[in-house]
């Protein structure tokens, strides 16, 4: 069974300051995604990465994808309120296995 | 058009009723999934139809009966559910099983068993 550990589980910060979410595995997976959830919707598919070390950048979002494609962080400068939400990491490998999703981190941006 | 649509928004029913929850995507996906999500836990899988055909069965209540009528469609029946069964229920699609590059997530619906 893969396993996708995301840390931390809830983060409440000022407007204005930095974070990073974690998203951690034992598993190699062929491509890690980022998705933020607002109350009453759908996740929303931020970014997907494919390549071991690669770097995305999305505005405010920085993303990462590790050298040995076990692990992913997502990096957001200056949080604004907009960024509330609820993030969610999930892994996809070439075994026949159905997307495998972390825990999500409740992010709350006070202004 | 780049979404998934679900009908109802929001539906409560009453544990002898029957309802179904409806999805539908325009964007030539060929794997299409419902999940149950809880608040403030992840999404959990419950079907998954790729070409139309039911792939994966996450061992499922058979309360709920999904059904796949065109590659464009996807429903959920529902029939005597429980309280514990209220959940956002979200439909999502993918150009491949394997989702190597994301999902498609509708709104979901909100389902409340009373």
């Amino acid at each position: 069974t893969q396993l996708l550990e995301q840390s931390p589980q809830f983060l409440s910060i000022q407007e204005g300051e930095n974070l990073t979410v974690y998203c951690n595995s034992s598993s190699v997976f062929s491509s890690l995604q980022w998705y933020r959830q607002e109350p009453g919707e759908g996740p929303v598919l931020l970014v997907t990465v494919v390549t071991g070390g690669e770097v995305k950048k999305l505005k405010r979002l920085t993303f990462q994808f590790g050298d040995a494609r076990k692990d992913s962080s997502l990096h957001i400068t200056a949080a604004q309120p907009g960024d509330t939400g609820l993030y969610l990491c999930a892994g996809a490998d070439n075994a026949g296995n159905m997307l495998t999703f972390g825990g999500g981190t409740r992010l709350m941006v006070k202004p | 058009d780049t979404e998934v649509t679900q009908t109802p928004k929001h539906l409560v029913m009453g544990m002898t009723n029957k309802k179904s929850l409806k999805c539908e995507q325009h964007m030539g996906h060929r794997a299409m999934y419902w999940y149950k999500q809880k608040a403030k836990k992840p999404p959990e899988l419950m079907f998954v139809y790729s070409y139309e055909k039911l792939s994966i069965n996450e061992s499922v209540p058979s309360r709920f009966s999904p059904e796949c009528p065109n590659s464009s469609l996807l429903n959920l029946h529902l029939h005597a559910l429980q309280p514990e069964d209220s959940a956002l229920y979200l439909c999502a699609s993918s150009h491949e099983l394997t989702g190597l590059y994301g999902y498609t997530f509708g709104s979901g619906t909100r389902l409340t068993v009373v």
